[in-house]
């Protein structure tokens, strides 16, 4: 089976930095997703990571340790739009079809 | 340019109801996926297809049943509703050749069953 965990909540400034943890346990490991998801709407896709270390995209970066089974998100110059929920998921082996964390809310303070 | 469409986007039924939730895609994505999202909660994926078709069961997949017969559409059945079923339902494609898996949301169904 796989399960994820992230934290329920951060809250943040705006301008600040953010970092949302997630750890994992699967039987089978493709690569760490992470998705965003405003109240009422859909998810996003925000990055993904197959292979060790740093991928950057815009404010937003992501990181994946796949021999502590650990990855983040984190979001630079935080913006008040960023307030949403973040979903880390995982790809196991054989399929496409994703696991996901129950998520993240960040809450974005003025 | 449409994308990834869903009907209805909101339904009320009764417990032991049919009901069916569409999902229609204009990219010719070849795998879809139906996920269910409870409050406070992350998606559950209840089937996905990989093909026209080929269809697979996910984490939750009882009490429901998927057709696939065209690549575009992938329509999702509660046989006989439960109140358990009251969720936002959300379909999902993605691209076989895209590395990074993926996945387009459409705008989700939300269900109650009274």
């Amino acid at each position: 089976g796989q399960s994820l965990e992230q934290p329920s909540e951060v809250t943040a400034v705006e301008g600040a930095i953010v970092q949302i943890n997630c750890t994992y346990q699967t039987s089978g490991f493709y690569g760490l997703s992470w998705y965003q998801q405003h109240d009422g709407g859909a998810p996003t896709f925000l990055s993904y990571n197959a292979l060790d270390g740093l991928e950057e995209t815009g404010r937003f970066s992501s990181f994946l340790s796949r021999s502590d089974s650990y990855g983040y998100l984190l979001l630079q110059e935080l913006q008040m739009k960023d307030s949403a929920s973040y979903f880390c998921a995982v790809t196991g082996t054989g399929r496409r079809a994703l696991t996901f964390g129950s998520g993240t809310r960040l809450q974005v303070q003025p | 340019d449409a994308g990834i469409t869903q009907s209805p986007r909101y339904k009320i039924t009764e417990t032991g109801r049919q009901v069916t939730l569409m999902c229609h895609q204009t990219w010719s994505h070849s795998y879809m996926f139906w996920y269910r999202q409870d409050l406070g909660h992350g998606l559950r994926l209840i089937y996905y297809s990989a093909a026209a078709d080929i269809t697979d069961k996910g984490e939750v997949p009882d009490g429901y049943v998927v057709s696939r017969s065209k690549t575009e559409n992938f329509p999702l059945t509660l046989e006989s509703a439960t109140r358990s079923q009251t969720s936002v339902y959300f379909c999902a494609s993605s691209d076989s050749d895209r590395a990074s898996y993926e996945q387009y949301f459409g705008p989700g169904t939300r269900l109650t069953v009274t």
